[in-house]
């Protein structure tokens, strides 16, 4: 398996444009989740989805939209990008049922210029 | 909803000696309760988790902690430390439901010095 994977690994943009940030899991697994990680306030929570065609907002969702048409992608968009959104990007993905680990891809550092 | 509070940003020590990173969560239903760790440049990595049972429980890499529910607590300890731990750390927190969100503290960044 090679678990969650995220592409690209680093990307630089300007304010203004728009991407998509990649995620697949091949573990079958129900819930993914898109985190981003800024230094002194830990991981929160962008967005989530518990299968595919389900999605809900996390804690910092604004700026951000999702899809999960498959239950192995779950792509996070960018719709207009801002420097706000400087930050490294999680992607995770569990089990919809079990012990609630979550397993995490290698992470996107994305700067916003 | 539910909140973590890790205690210290920044925990110096000296190689082989204990630690304690502390965790304080809060939550009016019934949780999970996790460590992550994060080598430099790298994703996370769970080092243990408390679901049910003993509340003291051991995790990879010579890591452990106990789950105190009058405290709200769950601290991370190692009695002998090595270099090599030196990473940040992260208290996560799950509620039991279906759709249970995993909630981040802000991380505890250890660094053993020889």
């Amino acid at each position: 398996n090679a678990g969650v994977t995220q592409t690209p690994k680093f990307q630089v943009l300007k304010t203004g444009q728009s991407m998509t940030l990649q995620c697949a899991q091949d573990m079958n697994h129900e819930y993914m989740s898109w985190y981003r990680q800024d230094p002194g306030m830990g991981l929160r929570l962008i967005h989530y989805s518990v299968g595919a065609g389900i999605t809900d907002q996390g804690e910092v969702p604004n700026g951000y939209n999702v899809s999960r048409s498959t239950t192995e992608d779950f792509p996070l968009r960018l719709l207009s990008a801002a420097p706000s959104q400087t930050s490294v990007y999680f992607c995770a993905s569990r089990p919809d049922s079990g012990f609630y680990e979550q397993y995490f891809g290698p992470g996107t550092r994305l700067t916003v210029t | 909803a539910q909140s973590v509070t890790q205690l210290d940003s920044q925990v110096p020590v000296f190689e082989e000696a204990p630690v304690e990173l502390r965790c304080n969560y809060s939550s009016s239903v019934s949780v999970y309760l996790f460590w992550y760790v994060q080598y430099p440049n790298q994703g996370l990595q769970l080092l243990l988790k408390y679901l049910s049972g003993s509340t003291l429980v051991k995790g990879i890499n010579g890591f452990e902690a106990e789950f105190n529910k009058s405290q709200t607590s769950f601290h991370l300890r190692k009695p002998s430390v090595h270099i090599s731990d030196t990473a940040e750390y992260f208290c996560a927190v799950s509620d039991r439901g279906q759709g249970g969100k995993l909630i981040f503290g802000q991380g505890t960044e250890l660094s053993v010095k020889p």
